[in-house]
């Protein structure tokens, strides 16, 4: 099983253009998340989906938008990137919610730059 | 809203000492996790504690959780080059998890 795959690895942006990254699993996962790690901040939740169809704002949502239209996929966009933006971003996934006997299984991560 | 801290930030330890990082939250927790990233990695999942005041050994790693479910520790005994990485804790916030901000250990031979 691959489990968890992120696309791209890595990417340079300017600002003001946009641009989706695609994160897929192939865990029959019901849950689905978006993490940005940045130095000294941890992981921050940016948007999340607890199925297909669903998907709901995180910890620090603005700037990024969502999809999951398919299970097994869930898609990150930036409409108009902004240098703030940069970051290694992670996408997760879990059997159930992620708090009980269902700990989450991450990408490999997306470098994003934006000049 | 639910925070989850972590103390300290940073530690450097010569290899064959010890280590502890300290998790707290504002709240009480279901439940907390903790996850390994290894440096230019991605978090794996450690541990999940469950009950108040329980504690899981894993090898040279012993996790504990506070009879009050509002903190958690790590411990390794005996550091190894292999322990370098970031700690994080995670407490459940809603459908999601939480994560403190991590420690960094650095282990020199």
């Amino acid at each position: 099983n691959a489990g968890v795959t992120q696309t791209p690895k890595f990417r340079v942006l300017k600002t003001g253009q946009s641009m989706t990254l695609l994160c897929a699993q192939d865990m029959n996962h019901e849950y689905m998340y978006w993490y940005r790690q940045d130095p000294g901040m941890g992981l921050r939740l940016i948007h999340y989906s607890v199925g297909e169809g669903t998907t709901a704002k995180g910890e620090v949502p603005d700037g990024y938008n969502v999809s999951r239209l398919k299970k097994q996929n869930f898609l990150l966009g930036l409409e108009s990137a902004a240098p703030s933006q940069t970051s290694v971003y992670f996408c997760a996934s879990s059997y159930g919610t992620g708090g009980y006997n269902s700990p989450l299984h991450f990408g490999n991560g997306t470098r994003l730059t934006v000049t | 809203g639910q925070q989850v801290m972590q103390i300290p930030q940073y530690q450097h330890v010569q290899e064959g000492e010890d280590f502890t990082t300290y998790c707290n939250s504002s709240t009480t927790l279901s439940n907390i996790q903790w996850y390994k990233q290894r440096p230019g990695g991605h978090p794996v999942f450690l541990i999940q504690l469950v009950k108040s005041g329980e504690v899981k050994k894993q090898k040279r790693l012993t996790f504990q959780f506070g009879e009050a479910k509002k903190n958690s520790s790590l411990h390794i005994t005996a550091t190894q080059t292999t322990d370098v990485g970031t700690y994080f804790c995670a407490g459940l916030a809603g459908y999601a998890l939480n994560f403190g901000k991590g420690t960094s250990l650095l282990v020199t031979p």
